[in-house]
């Protein structure tokens, strides 16, 4: 089964500082990893996706992700902050293509501080 | 690219009520999703459609939801005999079949059971 774990339910940096989100996976078969945004009253928005093709992948946003196997980690970074970059981020893990399929983490609310 | 649209963004109703939620999909987009978020979680998924045709269902699909795309168009999504536990926000997405499949989310229906 299929889960994932966003570690922080709270992240709070100063605008220009690093941004790193954390989140772990669980899958039984190689995984899709997903990271998506969410501004206030606003749908998810897809910010990177890794499907094996390579391990650092760049996003949207001057976000990235590395995909660690031996660690289980799909962490999101970015190397500075921007005020604008203040929403929910959500990992998520699919054991296929299909949304269906696709199970989300509770989510990481970033807060940047001017 | 209009973007997927659900309507209405917001529904307070009384509990045992019937509401029913509307999604429009990008256009040339065959699959749909229904997802539940609640506070503080990622979004769950409910069911999805591939065209006319609903596919998958979760188990947190009650007897008294149901949903609907006639046509494969847009589609609806209605609760009968509503529950506070029904209070939620439910999102809906739209994506294309395949290995690069991209969900695009709504901005969502936020429903309050009283």
């Amino acid at each position: 089964a299929q889960s994932v774990t966003q570690l922080g339910s709270h992240v709070s940096v100063s605008e220009g500082a690093l941004v790193l989100l954390r989140c772990n996976y669980s899958s039984s078969v190689p995984p899709y990893l997903f990271w998506y945004v969410q501004y206030p009253n606003q749908g998810l928005q897809l910010l990177l996706k890794y499907t094996s093709a390579a391990t650092l992948v760049k996003g949207i946003n001057g976000f990235e992700a590395e995909f660690k196997k031996s660690e289980t980690s799909f962490h999101l970074t970015k190397p500075s902050a921007h005020m604008s970059d203040a929403a929910e981020y959500f990992c998520a893990v699919s054991e296929g293509t299909g949304g269906f399929k696709t199970i989300f983490g509770a989510g990481t609310r970033l807060f940047v501080k001017a | 690219d209009t973007g997927v649209s659900q309507d209405p963004r917001h529904k307070i109703t009384k509990r045992g009520q019937n509401v029913t939620f509307r999604c429009d999909p990008i256009s040339e987009h065959n699959r749909l999703y229904w997802y539940r978020q609640t506070l503080g979680q990622g979004p769950e998924f409910l069911t999805y459609f591939q065209n006319e045709a609903q596919l998958e269902k979760s188990r947190l699909l009650s007897d008294r939801f149901s949903a609907e795309r006639p046509k494969g168009s847009f589609s609806t999504l209605e609760i009968q005999r509503t529950e506070q536990g029904d209070s939620a926000m439910y999102l809906c997405a739209s994506g294309t079949r395949g290995v690069n499949e991209k969900l695009f989310f709504g901005s969502g229906t936020q429903l309050s059971v009283l």
